[in-house]
């Protein structure tokens, strides 16, 4: 089954508004990866979290890393037409195969 | 510096019939993935080649097979195609193997099986 669950699936804010989606392994990850797909584009990398209990930012985005290594989020506040498109984590659940999660579909609305 | 290219952009195929997906690696990286996405759903990890050699493989049948040359360019082959295998096939090229490297990933092939 499923091993890395996004929630939410889908998420229409109001421009301006924030934005948060999580990301949760079934087991430990050694590092989580984040990626943004546009509509009709490939997954093109945003950031690496590697500790337990890391933050990173990124001008509005804000990563977390969690303390057990099995969950992490990403927030983005006020959210712009240009942060639509889907959400992934990604991260090695089974030995060095990265794994996917089902990914949290964005929509900006003005 | 270019990127990570795929070819082709499309393909409609048949039932049955085989499938040869193309990938050339950033400049630089030397390991290569592939990956399905379906509609709607996140990439699923295919494998991974480095040093001409397939190095990890995700839960795909072994009508699913790749091949790496010693420039880092890769192929993908699906033989017997099933409706099922449409879907985006994207390549992935790393600095090197395993899965702490960022992924590039490329513009993918659209497969279409009727």
């Amino acid at each position: 089954g499923q091993q890395v669950m996004q929630i939410p699936q889908y998420q229409h804010v109001q421009e301006g508004e924030d934005f948060t989606t999580y990301c949760n392994s079934s087991t430990t990850l050694s590092n989580i990866q984040w990626y943004k797909q546009r509509p009709g584009g490939h997954p093109v990398f945003l950031i690496q979290l590697v500790k337990s209990g890391e933050v990173k930012k990124q001008k509005r985005l804000t990563f977390q890393f969690g303390e057990a290594k099995k969950n992490s989020s990403l927030h983005i506040t006020a959210t712009q037409t240009t942060d639509v498109g889907t959400y992934f984590c990604a991260g090695p659940v089974r030995g060095n195969k990265l794994t996917f999660g089902t990914g949290t579909q964005l929509k900006v609305e003005l | 510096d270019a990127g990570v290219t795929q070819s082709p952009t499309h393909l409609i195929k048949t039932r049955g019939q085989q499938v040869t997906l193309r990938c050339s690696p950033k400049s630089g990286h030397d390991t290569v993935s592939w990956y399905q996405q379906a509609l709607g759903q996140g990439p699923q990890f295919i494998f991974q080649y480095y040093e001409e050699e397939e190095r990890q493989r995700g839960n795909f049948p072994d009508r699913f097979s790749g091949h790496q040359f010693p420039n880092y360019s890769s192929e993908l082959n699906v033989n017997a195609l099933l409706l099922g295998d449409s879907a985006l096939y994207l390549c992935a090229s790393s600095p090197s193997a395993g899965s702490s490297y960022e992924q590039y990933f490329g513009p993918g092939t659209r497969l279409t099986v009727t």
